[in-house]
Order: C-alpha cells, then structure tokens, then sequence
C-alpha cells in the first residue's frame, strides 16, 4: 500500500485559476515537505512543517500556501496559476525535522498551467 | 548557495556493463553535508539508494556504491555490472549535516539499461 498519497497524479489548469494539491502520508511522520520540479530543472525545497507548524518557507511567491489541517495531511494551495507554475510537486515526509531522518516521498502530481 | 551537478541524461549502459554517474557539489552554507544519492523507478517516488554523512566513507546499496570526497566535492555512483531492473532516474543530492530538512538536488540523470 501505498505509504504517501497525493492527488491528483495530473492536473490541467487555465492561467489564473485556483487549485489545491492533496499529501497524505500514513508513516506516522511528524515534518512533511513540499518540492517542485520543474522541466529540465532540478528538485527545489519549498515548505517543512513539523506537527503542523510552518518551520521554513524557500518559495518567493505568497501564492503558495501549505494548508494541514491533520498531523499527516499537507494540502498545497496555489491561486492566480501561471504557466510558469507547471512542474510536478512533490510531497514528502520525515519521522522528525532535523536530525538524520530520511525522508520519504510521494509519487508526484504534474500540474499544467495554460 | 548550495548546488549539485551531476552527468546529464539520458544515459544508455547496456546489461551487465559497468556504469558511473558523476556528482559534484558546491555547499556554501554547509561545511561537512551529508550526501545522498535517490532513485526514481518508472511510476514510483522518489526513494533513497543511499547516503553517506562522513568525509572519506562509501557508501552502497544494491550493488550501488559512492565515496564521499571531500577535496574533490564529489560523490560519483558506481555500479560494476548493471541489470535491466536498473532504469530509472538517479538524483544526487546533499542537505545540512545539522538536520535535512532542506535537501538540494542535481537535476537527475535518466539511465536506460538496454537488455
């Protein structure tokens, strides 16, 4: 079974439009990430939360908004979509923040912005 | 601030050939990282291979092997005899040895093993 679930796998948006990204895990994890990859680039750090508290935030833009509303859920909320926007977002968990904790991550969901 | 390069794809080995993706990093912020190197099979996440936090030692999984060194900053993955079960996208990557929260990732190398 699958251990992080996020949902959608694909997404199709019109620029300016609103969607919401669903992560689930089910690790008993305590710090869950957001990552973006966009075409030809590498995996950037967005968000940590631990016990679900923002703990650092490396995205410039305030239209990326992490929502958790339980302990294992990490929802990310992106309003006024761009173009440049499309990428796949990747969630992802750790037992803890800080320390050697491994994290885990979930399959992707590849959102296209027109 | 912090990067990774390593060999860009894609990468074609044909089976039982031996393979070495190269990995450089740059940690600005970070004196000792930790490194890592993940792997992503077709239609799965990302997953760690493996990860060594000090200078000098290797690491290895699956028949995967990496030294950390320091004076060169790499961290090259090496395989002496591939399989075809080895396709997949390889993502080096380093984080803070004071705790991972943030992990900085090479842009990926896709490796297609040719039966």
């Amino acid at each position: 079974d699958p251990k992080i679930i996020q949902k959608p796998k694909y997404l199709v948006a019109v620029t300016g439009s609103e969607k919401i990204l669903i992560c689930e895990q089910y690790l008993g994890h305590n710090a869950m990430y957001w990552y973006r990859q966009s075409a030809k680039k590498p995996l950037e750090f967005m968000f940590s939360y631990s016990y679900q508290k923002l703990m650092d935030n490396q995205t410039a833009s305030s239209r990326f908004q992490p929502q958790s509303s339980k302990k294992n859920h990490l929802d990310l909320q992106i309003t006024a979509l761009k173009p440049d926007d499309s990428a796949t977002y990747f969630c992802a968990s750790s037992q803890d923040l800080g320390g050697p904790y491994e994290q885990y991550f979930g399959p992707g969901t590849r959102l296209t912005v027109l | 601030g912090d990067s990774v390069t390593q060999t860009e794809g894609p990468v074609t080995v044909s089976e039982s050939e031996s393979l070495i993706i190269n990995c450089t990093y740059s940690a600005t912020s970070i004196a000792y990282p930790n490194l890592f190197w993940y792997v992503r099979y077709p239609g799965e996440g990302l997953q760690l291979l493996l990860k060594v936090i000090t200078a000098g030692q290797k690491g290895s999984s699956r028949g995967f092997e990496a030294t950390y060194n320091k004076e060169t900053t790499s961290f090259h993955l090496q395989k002496a005899s591939v399989q075809e079960s080895d396709s997949a996208v390889y993502y080096c990557a380093l984080a803070s040895n004071y705790g991972n929260e943030k992990i900085t990732f090479g842009a990926g190398t896709k490796l297609t093993i040719k039966p």
